[in-house]
């Protein structure tokens, strides 16, 4: 069983700072997606990463996918509180298709 | 933008009735699952069905669970005698790739058992 760690678990900063966050494991994925999450609400699709070293940016979210394909990153750049929200990874490995997700961050901008 | 819906948003049910959540997936997607999310929990795989069978599922997708696509819109998760622990959100996704396995979730259904 494929286990998803994110770090930090949570993660409170000022308007306009930087952040980053992690997603890490010890298995290879195919493919990994990050998922924003609001309180009583379904995960709702950022990005999804498919080859290893692979960078996308989604505004003033950057996210990595590790060359081994075993880890990845969303750095936020000049958070705004609407960024506040849990932020999940989660990832298939081989031909399944089912998504393992982690724990979450949970990440509040203060104004 | 197209979405996956679900009904009912909230079901309240007494232990040992059964319970049926319905979902409206992404139209023209081939890929449907549930997925559950016990509160203050991990989301959870369930079970996954692809041209009207089970592809995979969790161990937690015992006897109790069943899924069914009735018609060409809907897919549906039954609880056939719901136990207080099933008490959880559940997501419906569905994706259109067999590539890449990016999945779209629904706002969910919460489930209280009493």
């Amino acid at each position: 069983t494929q286990l998803l760690e994110q770090s930090p678990q949570f993660l409170s900063i000022q308007e306009g700072e930087n952040l980053t966050v992690y997603c890490n494991s010890s298995s290879v994925f195919s493919s990994l997606q990050w998922y924003r999450q609001e309180p009583g609400e379904g995960p709702v699709l950022l990005v999804t990463v498919v080859t290893g070293g692979e960078v996308k940016k989604l505004k003033r979210l950057t996210f990595q996918f590790g060359d081994a394909r075993k880890d990845s990153s969303l750095h936020i750049t000049a958070a705004q509180p609407g960024d506040t929200g849990l932020y999940l990874c989660a990832a298939s490995s081989g031909s399944a298709r089912q998504l393992t997700f982690g724990s979450g961050t949970q990440l509040t901008v203060l104004p | 933008e197209p979405e996956v819906t679900q009904t009912p948003s909230h079901q309240v049910t007494q232990m040992g009735q059964e319970v049926i959540l319905r979902c409206v997936p992404i139209s023209n997607h081939l890929y449907f699952y549930w997925y559950r999310q016990i509160l203050g929990q991990k989301v959870e795989f369930l079970v996954s069905f692809y041209n009207n069978e089970i592809s995979e599922k969790s161990e937690i997708f015992d006897d109790q669970f069943s899924v069914e696509r009735p018609d060409g819109s809907n897919f549906t998760l039954k609880i056939r005698s719901t136990k207080l622990e099933d008490s959880a959100m559940y997501f419906c996704a569905s994706t259109g790739y067999w590539g890449i396995n990016e999945q779209y979730f629904g706002p969910g259904t919460r489930l209280t058992v009493t």
